[in-house]
């Protein structure tokens, strides 16, 4: 029974271009969300963050949205670089540290 | 600030071996966290603490596994004995009260359990 889904394994975006990556979830209850990022042999690092009462967060090239309606969260990158690929998780939680990940998209980015 | 550090990096042993795993929360923050990743259940929340406390330990999968906190700067998660289907990365994350649910995560243990 799975809170939190990723239903992209993979995604593969031309340097320069937009990445989008999105993430789904089921309780309407959960009312923090977060993106982590993830190299290889390195654990998780945390990337930006949308509190339930907001529909978007900005920082930098990273942009977060969040549809409540529809239960869903999407990140977008623009523009997307090199080093930017790596695994990206989205994150969920209801008024607690207790964190519920998705199962991960590897995303490319192709120079 | 050195971030969370978790020894050893990589581990092989063999079925029935206990394992210790260590980790050392960033200097000030209150919570810490173990999880587990493979590739048939993702990154799975096993057990975390508050100030030293364990708050909830429902991400445990069995007796084999315990978790200890004795102060604010080490942790430890432990398995005895070792199975094969243990095998997976194990992370410790350590977060701050009032800061959001951020979580800084550890570089994690490889576990190999032959």
């Amino acid at each position: 029974d799975q809170q939190v889904k990723q239903n992209s394994p993979s995604l593969s975006v031309q340097e320069g271009r937009i990445s989008i990556l999105n993430c789904d979830y089921t309780n309407s209850m959960f009312d923090y969300f977060l993106w982590y990022k993830k190299y290889p042999a390195e654990g998780p690092t945390f990337l930006i963050s949308i509190s339930s009462i907001k529909d978007k967060n900005e920082d930098g090239r990273f942009t977060v949205f969040l549809n409540k309606s529809a239960k869903h969260l999407s990140l977008h990158i623009v523009p997307s670089q090199p080093g930017d690929s790596a695994v990206y998780f989205c994150a969920v939680t209801q008024g607690a540290q207790k964190l519920v990940f998705g199962q991960g998209t590897r995303l490319t980015i192709n120079p | 600030d050195a971030g969370v550090i978790q020894s050893p990096r990589h581990e092989v042993t063999e079925m029935g071996q206990e394992v210790t795993l260590r980790c050392k929360p960033i200097s000030g923050h209150d919570y810490l966290f173990w999880y587990r990743q493979t590739m048939m259940r993702g990154l799975e929340l096993l057990i975390y603490f508050n100030n030293n406390v364990p708050i909830d330990d429902s991400g445990m999968p069995e007796d084999r596994f315990s978790a200890k906190m004795p102060n604010a700067s080490f942790s430890t998660l432990k398995i005895q004995p070792s199975e094969p289907r243990d095998s997976a990365v194990y992370f410790c994350a350590s977060g701050l009260s009032g800061t959001g649910e951020t979580q800084y995560f550890g570089p994690g243990t490889r576990l190999l359990v032959l």
